[in-house]
This record gives structure tokens, sequence and C-alpha cells, in this order.
């Protein structure tokens, strides 16, 4: 079965802070693509990165950053120098590479709240 | 186009009453999705298509009915619906196969009276 686990359900920072939010996996599937949304009170869904389970390297996008650990399954999410404009719900989410058609299975979600 | 768009924006709809839920999509993805969201709570799968066919339903009530006309379009037909299928309904689309991005639309707010 395949399985997303965040285990922070709420998050409060004030602006400037680094806060990391995170993600563990579960999937027997030996090809996965791990993916971090993030979802403002308006609503949408936001994309923010795709991870394939071979690419383990670590990537840095401006204020954002994240961690991929195959070894400990996780797939953890940094914000650097946090701002009231990253308070959202932020849901990490798997899918297995053999399932054709297979949905995204995600977690729960992690509210992030920024105070000025 | 890279986006998926969904119509309207906002329901509110009686019990008795038969409305329909729309996606567009026109990106070339051949898998869609419905995915039905409460309140402080993920996303939760409710239909996939695959190349115009239903390929998941994730034991959804029947007053739900997916439709999959084309390749472009997902509609969501809605009939005696309860207060408690008041949520936030997603709709997605993404290539079949791999693991590449999924599109989501800004959703329909459904409220059920």
């Amino acid at each position: 079965a395949q399985k997303v686990t965040q285990a922070q359900t709420e998050i409060s920072v004030v602006e400037k802070e680094d806060v990391t939010l995170d993600c563990v996996y579960e999937t027997r599937d030996t090809t996965y693509y791990l993916f971090w949304y993030k979802q403002p009170p308006s609503g949408e869904l936001v994309f923010l990165i795709r991870r394939n389970s071979f690419d383990e390297q670590n990537e840095i996008s401006g204020r954002y950053s994240w961690n991929f650990q195959k070894s400990t399954s996780s797939f953890n999410f940094t914000i650097t120098a946090s701002q009231v404009v990253d308070s959202a719900v932020y849901f990490c989410a798997l899918r297995g590479f053999d399932q054709a058609g297979t949905a995204l299975i995600f977690g729960k979600g992690t509210t992030l709240s920024v105070s000025s | 186009d890279t986006e998926v768009t969904q119509t309207p924006k906002h329901l509110v709809m009686g019990m008795t009453n038969k409305k329909s839920l729309k996606c567009e999509q026109h990106m070339g993805h051949r898998a869609m999705y419905w995915y039905k969201q409460k309140a402080k709570k993920p996303p939760e799968l409710m239909f996939v298509y695959s190349y115009e066919k239903l390929s998941i339903n994730e034991s959804v009530p029947s007053r739900f009915s997916p439709e999959c006309p084309n390749s472009s379009l997902l509609n969501l037909h809605l009939h005696a619906l309860q207060p408690e299928d008041s949520a936030l309904y997603l709709c997605a689309s993404s290539q079949a196969s791999g693991g590449y991005g999924y599109t989501f639309g800004s959703g329909t707010r459904l409220t059920v009276v």
C-alpha cells in the first residue's frame, strides 16, 4: 500500500524564520514520483516540485529547497526566510510509476502560518 | 494552454436538484481525475479516467456520476446530494503514463442545502 505521512499538522512562524515541512512516504514501487503542492486560502492546488525516485539530488528554487532521502523515505521541504505570502496548506503527494493512470496519494497536509 | 478550467466556481444546490460540474483541458493529457476536498482535509480521489475510459471509481455513491465525452472534457453529474457532500471538487489532468506533472483546476465550491 502507498501512504504519505505529514506529521506536522500546523506550524506557526514569524517572518524571516526558516521552516521545514516533513514528509515520509511508503511504497513498494521501485519507481515512483513525489510531489509538493501549495494550497492557499483561495483553494487552488499550486504545483511546487516533482522528484522521481532515481534522482536524489537536492533542489533549490529561490527560497524553497527540497531534501530527498530514499534511505529514510523522506522528502522534506524547507522555506528559507519565510514570508506572509507563504501562509498556506502544503501537501506532499506520491504516485507509483507502474500504475498507469493512477492518481496522486496525498498526505494530510501541513498548515503553515507566517506572521509579520 | 497549460490550464485546467473548471466551471462553475461556486454552486449552491438543493437536495432534489440535478446539476453538473465541468472540467476542460487542452494540454493533450489522456488521464483526468475528480477529487473531493472537505475543509482542512487533503483531496480524496473519486474517479480516474484514462483514455476516456473510467479506470478507477473509489466507491463513490451513485448520486455522483462522472462522464468523459472526449479527451478534453470531464463532467461530474450531481443528483440528490446530501448536505455532507458540500465540499471543494477539484479536477486534474496528467499524461496517462509516468509521473509527470498533474495540473489541477481551481475547483468548484459546492454547497448542498
